[in-house]
């Protein structure tokens, strides 16, 4: 299968910074690229889409200008948590669907982000 | 109601059981379906589509019912390494991706 590569794998940082998290599409070129969060022992929550070149599209309750996404190619999207709570903390999924053939209509899955905030 | 419906289980079952999952979805025009599999703190990953006619993948066995709007999972003589929690997942028109909650699943020796 496609290769979805997402970085940082953790981070710890201080209330009040911002944190970036990037996530690429290896070997296949992405048309749109996913936002997810996931409390522990909860399912997935999408927080946004993201289409390469144009402006995201967020899921109701999720504030787009605490999390700035960026899709400015077809194998990068950027998730930047702004000035990060407690509260952010939070297992951070990017995942990816491909433009077409056997990836596409198929979500690809980066290794996910572990943010911690002090 | 809920785009994609999974019952969250957990399911407790003997090694070497058969278990099935099953996942309802409410629009009718939604056009693909799959199965992942996430493991504890871990990214989702896929199992398997599923496609009209059914598909099986050695123990795993995937098949879809449009006229009822399921799709369901049988796992074959389970093994420990089975033990996840399952995510149905179903592609919309308008390029929607909908996720089920996920069933719990532990294999016990």
């Amino acid at each position: 299968g496609a290769v979805v590569s997402q970085h940082p794998s953790r981070v710890i940082c201080k209330s009040g910074t911002s944190v970036k998290i990037e996530c690429r599409s290896l070997d296949f070129q992405a048309t749109t690229m996913f936002w997810y969060r996931q409390f522990p022992k909860q399912s997935l929550m999408l927080m946004a889409t993201s289409n390469e070149g144009s402006k995201a599209t967020y899921e109701q309750g999720v504030e787009k200008d605490k999390f700035l996404i960026n899709h400015a190619s077809l194998t990068l999207s950027t998730l930047t948590v702004t000035s990060a709570h407690p509260e952010d903390s939070s297992f951070y999924i990017c995942s990816a669907s491909g433009t077409g053939g056997a990836n596409k209509n198929i979500q690809y899955f980066g290794a996910g982000t572990r943010l911690s905030v002090l | 109601r809920k785009e994609v419906e999974q019952d969250p289980g957990p399911f407790n079952v003997p090694e070497g059981a058969t278990v099935a999952f099953n996942c309802t979805y409410s629009n009718s025009a939604s056009q693909s379906f799959f199965w992942y599999r996430q493991d504890c703190r871990k990214e989702p990953k896929l199992l398997m589509s599923v496609y009209s006619s059914g598909n099986e993948d050695g123990r795993f066995t995937a098949q879809l019912n449009r006229a009822s709007q399921y799709i369901s999972l049988l796992i074959r003589d389970s093994k420990l390494s089975d033990s996840a929690t399952y995510l149905c997942v179903v592609w919309d028109t308008g390029n929607q991706f909908y996720f089920g909650t996920g069933t719990s699943l532990t294999v016990i020796p």
